[in-house]
């Protein structure tokens, strides 16, 4: 079974300050990790996504987020907030594990970005 | 190369009516992902599909709920007889056979009155 934890459901920040959202996933297998981004009203974009490889993965709009196996983390972060960020962030899990990407969404985190 | 696609992207039904959300996969995909997101909740997985076959059921409520991905046309989600409950944001995803990233549609809100 698999399963993501975002820790904080909404998350403030100051305009050009460090955005850190944070993610923890629970899996059997090795896992297949992904950010989404969710604005008002709108479908889901993928922000990145970690298959296998290099821990640190590198997205859209300046955002990465690095595996850490040792802490099952997968914490997203941009080093400096921007207002048109602010919008929800999913952190997601799919370990194949069925013999398909059968995909598990934590419970979003909102950011807000303060002027 | 058109996006997944999903109509009617706002769906307004009384208590008892049906409703039928569809959802055209991106060009060259065969799989088929149903989610379901509530009012200040996360994406729930509801069912997976291929093309005229129904793989992962477990996350679609037993009765009223239906889903189906004939051999031609888009996916079907059919409602019966909603309820309040049902109003939610109703989101389909594909990816090709063997692909690892789902490609999300732009979903389809439907409000119960």
């Amino acid at each position: 079974a698999q399963s993501v934890t975002q820790l904080g459901s909404h998350v403030s920040v100051s305009e050009g300050a460090l955005v850190l959202l944070r993610c923890n996933y629970s899996s059997s297998v090795p896992p297949y990790l992904f950010w989404y981004v969710q604005y008002p009203n709108q479908g889901l974009q993928l922000l990145l996504k970690y298959t296998t490889g290099a821990t640190l993965v590198k997205g859209i709009n300046g955002f990465e987020a690095e595996f850490k196996k040792s802490e099952t983390s997968f914490h997203l972060t941009k080093p400096s907030a921007h207002m048109s960020d602010a919008a929800e962030y999913f952190c997601a899990v799919s370990d194949g594990v069925m013999g398909y990407q059968k995909v598990t969404f934590g419970t979003g985190t909102k950011l807000q970005v303060i002027p | 190369n058109a996006g997944v696609m999903q109509n009617p992207r706002h769906l307004v039904r009384r208590r008892g009516q049906e409703a039928r959300l569809r959802c055209s996969p991106m060009k060259g995909h065969s799989h088929v992902y149903w989610y379901r997101q509530l009012p200040e909740e996360g994406l729930k997985f509801m069912v997976y599909l291929q093309k005229e076959n129904i793989i992962d059921e477990s996350g679609m409520p037993k009765e009223r709920f239906s889903a189906e991905f004939p051999k031609e046309g888009p996916s079907i989600l059919r409602i019966q007889q909603v309820v309040r409950g049902d109003s939610a944001a109703y989101f389909c995803a594909s990816s090709p056979a063997g692909g690892r990233e789902q490609y999300f549609g732009p979903g389809t809100r439907l409000t119960v009155t």
